[in-house]
């Protein structure tokens, strides 16, 4: 069965203070990772797609790392507008997203 | 491009009550997928479709049944709501493709429902 962790469960963060979000995963087969950015009461919003290890991909303050057993987001000088709660997800060959339970990241002005 | 729609917005029942939630897309996704979302435990999948005419069971199946009779339209219907029941709703679509590539699942804005 495939199993995403993700930690912490929690991120404060003063604006410009720069940090890492982890997600650990089990998988057999792996399609792809993704990281997806959920504002309160709206659904999520696709950010990236990782496919194999070493891979790295950037927007704006957030980057995006996969190694064979997690995958990082960190965020680079964080603005208030970055807080959000981050879902990390894993797809094996049938198609079926596995969602962590995500971390909820707060940055104060 | 609509996206990903959903209706109703919010909804509560009583228990026992049945109702279908709603939802289409416009961008011709031949994936598409049911998750509910309760706090602590992460998105968890419903049911799902491959296309017209394919459906099946995800993680939390039971006391759900889904249809998929066109490409656009995946409806969600709770046959005799229970408490439980009570969550956030989302639907997504996705592009298949046929290589090994995966394709990012376009959320909708989500149905809260309270069963009472």
């Amino acid at each position: 069965e495939d199993q995403v962790t993700q930690s912490p469960e929690a991120l404060r963060l003063q604006e410009g203070e720069s940090s890492s979000l982890n997600c650990s995963y089990t998988v057999s087969g792996l399609r792809g990772l993704f990281w997806y950015r959920q504002d309160p009461g709206k659904g999520p919003e696709f950010l990236f797609t990782l496919y194999s290890a070493g891979e790295e991909k950037e927007k704006e303050r957030l980057k995006a790392t996969l190694t064979k057993k997690e995958s990082f987001l960190h965020i680079t000088a964080p603005k208030p507008e970055d807080s959000a709660t981050y879902l990390c997800a894993v797809q094996a060959g049938d198609y079926k997203l596995s969602f962590g339970a995500g971390t909820t990241v707060t940055v104060r002005a | 491009n609509a996206g990903v729609t959903q209706t109703p917005k919010f909804q509560v029942l009583k228990t026992g009550q049945s109702m279908t939630l709603q939802c289409a897309q416009d961008m011709n996704h031949e994936y598409m997928s049911w998750y509910r979302q309760d706090p602590g435990m992460g998105l968890r999948l419903i049911h799902y479709s491959v296309g017209a005419g394919i459906t099946d069971q995800g993680e939390v199946p039971n006391g759900y049944n889904v249809s998929r009779s066109t490409t656009e339209d995946f409806p969600l219907r709770l046959l005799s709501a229970a408490p439980s029941q009570t969550s956030v709703y989302f639907c997504a679509s996705s592009y298949m493709g046929q290589g090994e590539f995966s394709y990012e699942q376009y959320f909708g804005p989500g149905t809260r429902l309270t069963v009472t």
